[in-house]
């Protein structure tokens, strides 16, 4: 079953509080990617991973990190998050090189007081 | 830089009735680019609808289409008779190949509503 989880769903945070967001799949898929979707934009890619320990930036990389220690696990994180991070954000994955076709999890909700 | 310009917003087709969702593209950077549709269902992560990767080609899924103009720069979304069931988020997106890995450049997504 081709699938990409995304834990939490939803989460509450305060400004200033660090954030973990996780994301998973079950596809062997060497490349994972970040993207956050706000109101009126399409999604904006923030980083890309090619494989473990193997991470570059997006187009909108500011403010984030990600970790990547198992191919089939990718963690984004926000150190400090800043209430301009509030976004839905969504983890995806795909067969290295392509364009191949991106898998995308369900998203998480992030708020940010 | 890529970009993908599309019809955005509500977009509202009553049941059985045709619809045409608009997209364009622009790329400085991508000799051959692979367009795609993505639609995200309530409650769930985007899918694929289906891809292009030849000029001139058309793609066709669930009774959607759209055709890949290069003269014209654009992968319009057509449906001949759409039904409740396709009310969802539509996105219009074109693919690049970054490093050994592949980006992704969206529209902002237009959202239909079918109305019995």
């Amino acid at each position: 079953d081709m699938k990409v989880t995304q834990m939490p769903r939803y989460l509450i945070k305060r400004m200033g509080e660090n954030v973990l967001l996780e994301c998973g799949q079950d596809m062997s898929h060497e490349t994972m990617y970040w993207y956050r979707q706000d109101p009126g934009l399409g999604l904006q890619l923030i980083y890309i991973s090619y494989d473990v320990d193997s991470n570059s930036e997006g187009d909108i990389p500011k403010g984030y990190r990600v970790s990547r220690k198992k191919r089939e696990h990718f963690s984004l994180i926000l150190d400090s998050a800043k209430t301009n991070q509030t976004s839905v954000y969504f983890c995806a994955s795909s067969l290295l090189g392509g364009p191949y076709e991106q898998y995308f999890g369900p998203g998480t909700r992030l708020t940010v007081l | 830089g890529d970009s993908v310009t599309q019809t955005e917003g509500q977009v509202t087709v009553s049941e059985s009735k045709s619809l045409i969702i608009n997209c364009t593209y622009s790329t400085t950077s991508i000799a051959y680019p692979n367009l795609f549709w993505y639609v995200r269902y309530p409650g769930e992560g985007l899918q694929l609808l289906l891809k292009v990767i030849t000029a001139g080609q058309k793609g066709s899924s669930r009774g959607f289409e759209a055709t890949y103009n290069k003269e014209t720069t654009s992968f319009h979304l057509q449906k001949a008779s759409v039904q409740e069931s396709d009310s969802a988020v539509y996105y219009c997106a074109l693919g690049a190949t970054q490093g050994t890995g592949s980006k992704l450049s969206f529209g902002k997504g237009a959202k239909l509503t079918v109305s019995p």
